[in-house]
């Protein structure tokens, strides 16, 4: 069974690089067809994605991020990776990772998510 | 971007009623060529991660409880819990999936009257 597990620093001061790796155990994050996302839930807020992977290692972005978000495929670890520059309090959240589901043409622009990790709490502060 | 309402921000319901929920786009996200509505609902319960109820507006994930049932069309949509149950006590969001980026209603929390 697929499952996902994010990692990384709970604590970055502001103007620093938040760093998130997400673990995929259970299948291979390369596979044809598969694209996974990283996704931001603010204390007590609604929900946000932040970017996509692709099998290929191709990559989109919420534009709202001012391109400071960078998304990247680790496929010998079989590991997703989110870096976030410049951060400030406003970037404080619980970072999830998640699997996309997508079909035919509309891959990987078009998308809901239909695995989760458990998330990791992030914040911004020095 | 498309906007996502939804409505209310909170409901409490007594075990065994009706709960409904709404979620309104802010311009249409059925798509003509296939007649498909572009939206899933998530559960969500404190301290979990979002978990995927339902797509395509209507069509529900492998072992959901058939007491969630999804409907609408075009811009308007509802999240109906024939029966409510103590573990459906949790906050629901709808999801747009029709144009990039995809975005998120702000949330109904749902609790046991």
């Amino acid at each position: 069974q697929l499952q996902l597990q994010e990692s990384g620093p709970g604590l970055v001061k502001p103007s620093e690089t938040l760093s998130l790796t997400c673990t995929v155990s259970g299948g291979s994050i390369s596979s044809s067809g598969f694209h996974w996302g990283w996704l931001r839930q603010p204390p007590g807020k609604g929900l946000e994605w932040t970017g996509t992977v692709s099998y290929s290692g191709s990559t989109y972005y919420n534009s709202s991020l001012k391109s400071r978000a960078t998304i990247s495929l680790d496929t010998s670890e079989n590991q997703f990776s989110l870096k976030l520059s410049s951060v400030t309090a406003a970037d404080t959240a619980v970072y999830y990772c998640a699997r996309l589901v997508c079909s035919g043409t509309s891959c990987p622009l078009l998308f809901y998510f239909d695995l989760w990790g458990r998330g990791t709490l992030v914040t911004v502060s020095s | 971007d498309i906007v996502m309402t939804q409505s209310p921000d909170s409901l409490a319901v007594s075990l065994g009623e009706r709960a409904t929920i709404n979620c309104k786009s802010s311009q249409t996200v059925l798509y003509d060529s296939n007649n498909k509505n572009y939206l899933a609902w998530y559960q969500q319960k404190p301290g979990q991660p979002p978990k995927l109820l339902l797509h395509w507006a209507s069509s529900r994930e492998s072992g959901v409880p058939d007491r969630f049932r999804g409907s609408g069309s075009g811009t308007d949509f509802t999240l109906t819990i024939s029966s409510l149950q103590a573990e459906d006590v949790a906050v629901y969001y709808c999801q747009q999936y029709y144009r990039t980026p995809p975005t998120f209603g702000q949330g109904t929390k749902l609790e046991m009257k």
